[in-house]
């Protein structure tokens, strides 16, 4: 079977890094996808990773290991609206995203 | 730019009747999803489009139906509503289906069945 682990939820305090892991185990691999979604709001697209490295973006890095199954994204200088929940999604050989369950990031001041 | 629209943004169903949610887009994307978000578990893939006039089964197809008449519009039917389609309901569409193409989505539609 397909499966996307995150954790369920973390904190973290405005301003400092936080780390938020992701392993797969998919049919297929065409891409790795991670979107933010704020309570009662649609996913926006954050990254997309598809070769083994590292992206970066402002604020925010995502990181990809195909031969590990693993990625994380990264988020340096946090600040208050950062609190939402994270999706880790797959592109599979199918070429349709397999989503995990997504992590709530709650920030305290 | 509209993006993606949904409508409605929530609904109380009575089980056994049934219903259309409505999604367009003005992106003149060619993809289009639909996907259902339950508290605990990622999006699930119902019905998916990769063109107009072409449809396909997502992972929890079971009492959906959609149609692709043109690029814009992918109407969401469930015949006979069930208890267990109560959800938030996601349309999202894409340029294409591969490489970088990102899916991006509509506000959503919260739908409860009673």
């Amino acid at each position: 079977g397909q499966n996307i682990d995150q954790p369920t939820e973390m904190t973290a305090t405005e301003g400092a890094i936080v780390q938020i892991n992701c392993t797969y185990q998919t049919s297929g691999f065409n891409g790795l996808f991670w979107y933010q979604q704020h309570a009662g709001e649609a996913p926006t697209f954050l990254s997309y990773n598809v070769l083994d490295g590292l992206e970066e973006k402002g604020r925010f890095s995502s990181f990809l290991s195909r031969s590990k199954g693993y990625s994380y994204l990264l988020l340096k200088e946090l600040q208050m609206k950062d609190s939402a929940s994270y999706l880790c999604a797959v592109r599979d050989s199918n070429y349709q995203l397999i989503w995990g369950a997504g992590t709530k990031l709650i920030i305290k001041p | 730019t509209a993006g993606i629209t949904q409508a409605p943004t929530s609904q109380i169903l009575a089980a056994g009747r049934s219903m259309t949610l409505r999604c367009t887009q003005d992106m003149r994307h060619n993809a289009m999803y639909w996907y259902r978000q339950d508290l605990g578990l990622g999006l699930r893939l119902i019905h998916y489009s990769n063109t107009a006039g072409t449809t396909g089964k997502g992972e929890v197809p079971d009492g959906y139906s959609v149609s692709r008449a043109n690029t814009d519009d992918f109407p969401l039917t469930l015949a006979s509503a069930v208890p267990s389609q109560t959800s938030v309901y996601f349309c999202a569409s894409s340029e294409g289906t591969s490489g970088t193409d990102t899916q991006y989505f509509g506000p959503g539609t919260r739908l409860t069945v009673l």
